[in-house]
């Protein structure tokens, strides 16, 4: 879990705010995906990136944005925060590479939108 | 569509018992599939995968899982359970149309092991 990293660990904001949530990882992994756990749901994809240039929209992408600065950060933006995008946010990589086909999650942040 | 169900939301079970946590797939070809658990204020975990071979896969904590292709199932199983198994388990399955990268996870199942 060390070789990915999330900033801030907990974040509360309020309705209409923009907050940025921070992934980086030093793993080397090319790919990279922004994950919302919600209770009951389980972890859906919200973005996914394979490289700096090439940024994916995810099943819920709605209400946010990405950037890729580089390889190894990959940021999560609320432009306008909304009290249903209280959830549980976790980063994930994983090698362009191989067979391996797992993901490496980070900690995760938990946001609460008031 | 692609789904992964895990049919119970909680699963009890007594230290050194036998556990199994269930997850059934439904996929166009040749599934990937794995588990992932999520310990209290922390992210998931890797614990095993099957990609092709054996049906019969170990993983890390001493876990296995076996995959049944004609129920399209993939179960989750330890011999003897122990207290620090207890846990949020996730089964999920590789997206096979979002460029074959990303992960669909199920619900996922509290395991709770008591002592």
């Amino acid at each position: 879990d060390a070789d990915v990293t999330q900033t801030p660990r907990n974040r509360i904001t309020k309705t209409g705010k923009r907050i940025m949530l921070e992934c980086s990882q030093t793993k080397g992994h090319d790919r990279m995906y922004w994950y919302r756990q919600d209770p009951g749901l389980g972890l859906r994809l919200i973005y996914y990136s394979f490289d700096v240039k090439d940024i994916n929209k995810g099943e819920i992408s709605d209400g946010y944005s990405v950037s890729r600065q580089a390889q190894a950060k990959f940021s999560l933006s609320l432009e306008s925060a909304i009290p249903n995008q209280t959830a549980l946010y976790f980063c994930a990589t994983s090698p362009r590479q191989g067979a391996s086909y797992e993901q490496y999650f980070g900690p995760g942040t938990r946001l609460t939108v008031t | 569509a692609q789904s992964v169900a895990q049919p119970e939301d909680q699963v009890n079970v007594a230290e050194g018992n036998p556990l199994t946590v269930k997850c059934t797939y439904s996929v166009s070809g040749n599934p990937y599939l794995f588990w992932y658990v999520q310990y209290p204020n922390r992210g998931l975990q890797f614990l095993l995968k099957y990609i092709t071979g054996d049906n019969l896969v170990k993983g890390s904590y001493g876990f296995e899982a076996e995959f049944n292709k004609s129920q399209t199932s993939f179960h989750l199983k330890k011999p003897s359970a122990l207290v620090s198994d207890s846990a949020l388990y996730f089964c999920a399955v590789r997206d096979m149309y979002q460029a074959g990268t990303a992960l669909i996870f199920g619900k996922g199942t509290t395991l709770s092991v008591s002592s």
